[in-house]
């Protein structure tokens, strides 16, 4: 079963709009961690924010918000007056446990975001 | 502070040709990563090291891979015989612990592996 579902393929928006890019999770784990994570066309994936599942407010970081709908097991990223730099994939991740203790992160298929002049 | 460095960046290889990635983590960081991407998709684990222990190999094919971390400092992915169905972007990542609020993982460019 997929641990981390983003059900948008591609999104498009306006420069200077805001958009909402889903994530929903899946563990019965009572502590974790969920991260988005951009990644432009170069390759490397760049940390936006992270929301752990004991944090009683929304994540903010800048221009970008974390929506944490815990009963839903939702996390939704919004980016907030889109820019043209926007422009990528944006994945979503969770923090789960893994073997021998330690943990690894778990990622979403990702969604490319588009922002439009 | 230097990020996580990757080489190469570009590898395009025959099948059933060896090929190697080669990861600097950043100063000081215990634990690295060995994810890889298929198109399309998130990244995968691989490997998990704390420093020169690999703690999590459960997800490499052990068949034709191999990875190394001499000294709990740089590491290395190995790759032989390659398969067509090995091209995809490796990525390296390390990350210190405690993390801090999410900020411990980091990335490096990756490798994007073309098998022909």
């Amino acid at each position: 079963a997929q641990k981390i579902t983003q059900t948008q393929p591609g999104m498009f928006v306006q420069e200077k709009e805001a958009v909402t890019l889903d994530c929903t999770y899946d563990t019965s784990d009572p502590s974790y961690g969920l991260f988005w994570y951009k990644q432009p066309s170069s390759g490397e994936m760049i940390f936006l924010i992270y929301q752990g599942s004991y944090d009683q407010q929304n994540a903010t970081e800048g221009r970008y918000s974390l929506n944490f709908q815990k009963a839903r097991k939702s996390a939704n990223l919004v980016i907030s007056a889109s820019q043209l730099g926007d422009s990528a994939m944006y994945f979503c991740a969770m923090r789960e446990a893994s073997k021998g203790g330690s943990e690894k992160l778990v990622f979403g298929k990702g969604t490319k975001l588009t922002v439009n002049p | 502070e230097a990020g996580v460095v990757q080489s190469p960046r570009y590898k395009i290889i025959e099948k059933k040709q060896p090929v190697a990635f080669w990861c600097n983590p950043i100063s000081g960081h215990n634990t690295l990563y060995w994810y890889r991407q298929n198109l399309g998709q998130g990244p995968e684990l691989l490997i998990r090291y704390e420093n020169e222990e690999a703690v999590d190999d459960s997800q490499l094919p052990k068949d034709r891979f191999s990875a190394e971390r001499l000294k709990g400092v740089d590491s290395t992915l190995k790759i032989q015989p390659a398969e067509l169905g090995d091209s995809a972007v490796y990525l390296c990542a390390s990350s210190l612990e405690p993390q801090i609020r999410g900020y411990g993982y980091t990335f490096g460019s990756g490798t994007r592996l073309t098998v022909v």
